[in-house]
């Protein structure tokens, strides 16, 4: 079945900086990418997502770019603000055999530093 | 607030006992999903639902764990003699249409306690 890795598990960085995080998946027939912010106490929220025929999505101050060749995509964060202090989660769809799920990465928690 | 809804929000259980959680999706959202979560992991995908017809169940966790769509509304997730390994926490997402395009709108998910 599908795997996702996702890095760094935590990641600090001071507010105004960007921050990048990055994820692997394991089978080529996936082809929808989305990215959830979780905030303590909620659920999952979808941030942006991508689709297995683009390579690079932007909408204000997060982007999303996917190396389907390697396998890879990563989540872009400019400007960080400390309200995008969260848990992220990339995920993969799964493909083939009637499932309609998503595998997720295990999550990155963000520290926006003032 | 998504617009998805679950309840409880917590549930506090003895090992072997029973429960039940309810999951109202977004109203024209046909197809509902259920999602596991412990700590510090991501959402494991457990099973979902087009309409009334439970499409995949082989990742459901074990024979205790079964869902319910009845209508095509309202989901329930039961588990049978519940187990310490048991405690997470149960999301329930909901999109509308088929595919794996469209956003999956998550509830702020039930959190079971199993002593």
């Amino acid at each position: 079945g599908e795997n996702v890795e996702q890095h760094p598990s935590t990641l600090s960085v001071q507010e105004g900086d960007s921050a990048v995080i990055k994820c692997t998946y394991s089978d080529s027939a996936s082809n929808y990418f989305p990215w959830y912010k979780q905030e303590l106490g909620k659920g999952p929220q979808l941030i942006i997502d991508i689709r297995s025929n683009v390579g690079e999505k932007k909408d204000q101050r997060i982007a999303v770019t996917l190396n389907k060749t390697a396998k890879h995509f990563s989540l872009h964060i400019t400007e960080t603000q400390p309200e995008d202090s969260a848990v992220y989660f990339c995920a993969a769809s799964i493909p083939g055999g009637g499932a309609d799920g998503l595998t997720f990465g295990k999550g990155t928690h963000l520290i926006i530093q003032p | 607030d998504t617009g998805v809804s679950q309840d409880p929000r917590h549930k506090i259980t003895k090992r072997g006992q029973n429960v039940t959680f309810r999951c109202d999706p977004i109203s024209e959202h046909n197809r509902l999903y259920w999602y596991r979560q412990t700590l510090g992991q991501g959402p494991e995908f457990l099973t979902y639902f087009q309409n009334e017809a439970q499409l995949e169940k082989s990742r459901l966790l074990s024979d205790r764990f079964s869902a319910e769509r009845p209508k095509g509304s309202f989901s329930t997730l039961e588990i049978q003699r519940t187990e310490q390994g048991d405690s997470a926490m149960y999301l329930c997402a909901s999109t509308r249409g088929a595919g794996n395009y469209n956003e999956q709108f998550f509830g702020p998910g039930t959190r079971l306690t199993v002593l």
